[in-house]
């Protein structure tokens, strides 16, 4: 079954206290992962894809990176801004012609005290 | 500023009652898609669309329906065989190329039950 499984579910953080989120994925023929930002009450907001193994992103105090099992996501020196949902997504296999199809993780939650 | 739009913000519904969620996008994007949010759950598929006058049932479409007139507007309506609606649901849209697409989300509307 495909599936996407992030970790810790939630995370408290003292303000400058580096740390990483975790996603890890079953879905066949690795094409790709997604990471949004969400924060209460609203949608997720984009924040990387990764394309292959190997691949890094960096935003801010983000950083992104992809194996070909598992996605981190860096936080480095937190500010209480950076608190939110992050949420992984894992693309499924895509027919010729077909939509892009994705597979959620259930998200971590990060919150960053002052 | 292009951008999807979501409304309304918050919706009720009473028992017996179908209600229409609405969805709008200036990305010029060729794919929507419709997700249902509930808590400690990832976000799943109710509906999609990949061009207008064409749309395909997601892993949860029972009890929901969509239409594709435009390419801009994708509404969803909750019927009434729909026994549990309340959640936060999330228009996506995507540019519908081939490739690994990212999807962009709304701002969602928070479906409650009077």
């Amino acid at each position: 079954e495909d599936q996407v499984t992030q970790s810790p579910e939630a995370l408290r953080l003292q303000e400058g206290e580096s740390s990483s989120l975790n996603c890890s994925y079953t879905v066949s023929g690795l094409r790709g992962l997604f990471w949004y930002r969400q924060d209460p009450g609203k949608g997720p907001e984009f924040l990387f894809t990764l394309y292959s193994a190997g691949e890094e992103k960096e935003k801010e105090r983000l950083k992104a990176t992809l194996t070909k099992k598992e996605s981190f996501l860096h936080i480095t020196a937190p500010k209480p801004e950076d608190s939110a949902t992050y949420l992984c997504a894992s693309p499924l296999p895509r027919t010729q012609g077909g939509s892009e199809k994705l597979v959620f993780g259930k998200g971590t939650k990060l919150t960053v005290n002052p | 500023d292009g951008g999807i739009t979501q409304s309304p913000k918050y919706l009720f519904r009473k028992e017996g009652q179908n209600v229409t969620l609405s969805c709008e996008q200036n990305l010029n994007h060729d794919a929507m898609y419709w997700y249902r949010q509930d808590p400690g759950q990832g976000l799943r598929l109710i509906y999609y669309s990949q061009i207008v006058n064409d749309f395909q049932k997601g892993d949860i479409a029972e009890g929901y329906s969509v239409s594709r007139e435009k390419k801009e507007s994708f509404p969803l309506t909750v019927t009434s065989a729909q026994k549990n609606p309340t959640a936060f649901y999330l228009c996506a849209s995507s540019t519908g190329r081939q490739g690994l697409e990212t999807q962009y989300f709304g701002p969602g509307t928070r479906l409650l039950v009077l």
